[in-house]
């Protein structure tokens, strides 16, 4: 069955970088993309961006660009997310999430991003 | 820009039926999707397709479309189904794929 387990939770101070990955397995890595979204604290989903793991492409979010990266690794068949100039409004959790067509299939457990000084 | 709307929060009693709408102008021509958030867990997607269920999601829960608005449907509500229901489509902007959710509904079961 398709997993996705992502790294532990982060504490970052305001300005700061921070980098989370996905690792996936039980599926082909290069058949699906996969997305990030976050949530802030009691607040909804907000997508940020879509990685093709085939070819490294991605494309952000409106909001993000600028600040944002996402790559992936083909030979661990994991993605990484890039954050620079974090602000406190970033706390938030990071989820990844496979999709095959516009639905999220698969997501990770999470990733809780903490922004304080 | 695109948005989705839904209400904040939807009451049902046990054995009833729970509907909830989410709106949006692309919706004729974009597909929906539904999640379910419980407190502290990933979402799980329950509808595709705007109807579609995926394998493992019970037959009480049904999604439907018409015009702007598609309605997640969940007959014979059980305590188990309060959660945070969000509905979610994508589309295209410059080429370049743009998704979007909902602002969430939380489910009350009481």
């Amino acid at each position: 069955q398709v997993q996705l387990v992502q790294s532990g939770p982060e504490v970052k101070e305001p300005g700061a970088s921070v980098k989370v990955s996905c690792k996936a397995s039980g599926y082909i890595f290069t058949s699906s993309y996969m997305h990030w979204v976050r949530q802030a604290p009691g607040q909804g989903l907000e997508w940020m961006g879509i990685i093709n793991p085939s070819d490294g492409r991605a494309v952000y979010a409106q909001k993000f660009q600028g600040r944002v990266s996402m790559t992936s690794d083909t030979s661990t068949s994991t993605v990484y997310l890039d954050l620079s100039s974090l602000r406190s409004d970033d706390t938030a959790v990071h989820y990844c999430a496979t999709s095959t067509v516009a639905e999220f299939d698969s997501w990770g457990q999470g990733t809780l991003v903490t922004v304080s000084s | 820009s695109y948005e989705l709307t839904q209400p904040p929060s939807v009451s049902v009693s046990p054995g009833q039926t729970a509907r909830i709408t989410c709106s949006g102008d692309a919706l004729p021509k974009q597909y929906a999707s539904w999640y379910q958030q419980k407190p502290g867990q990933a979402p799980v997607l329950i509808i595709y397709k705007d109807s579609e269920r995926p394998s493992g999601i019970p037959e009480r829960i049904s999604g439907s479309s018409s015009g702007t608005t598609v309605t997640l449907t969940i007959s014979g509500v059980q305590a188990e189904d309060e959660a945070n229901y969000y509905c979610q489509s994508a589309d295209s902007r410059d080429s370049s794929p743009y998704v979007i959710f909902g602002g969430g509904t939380k489910l009350t079961v009481l």
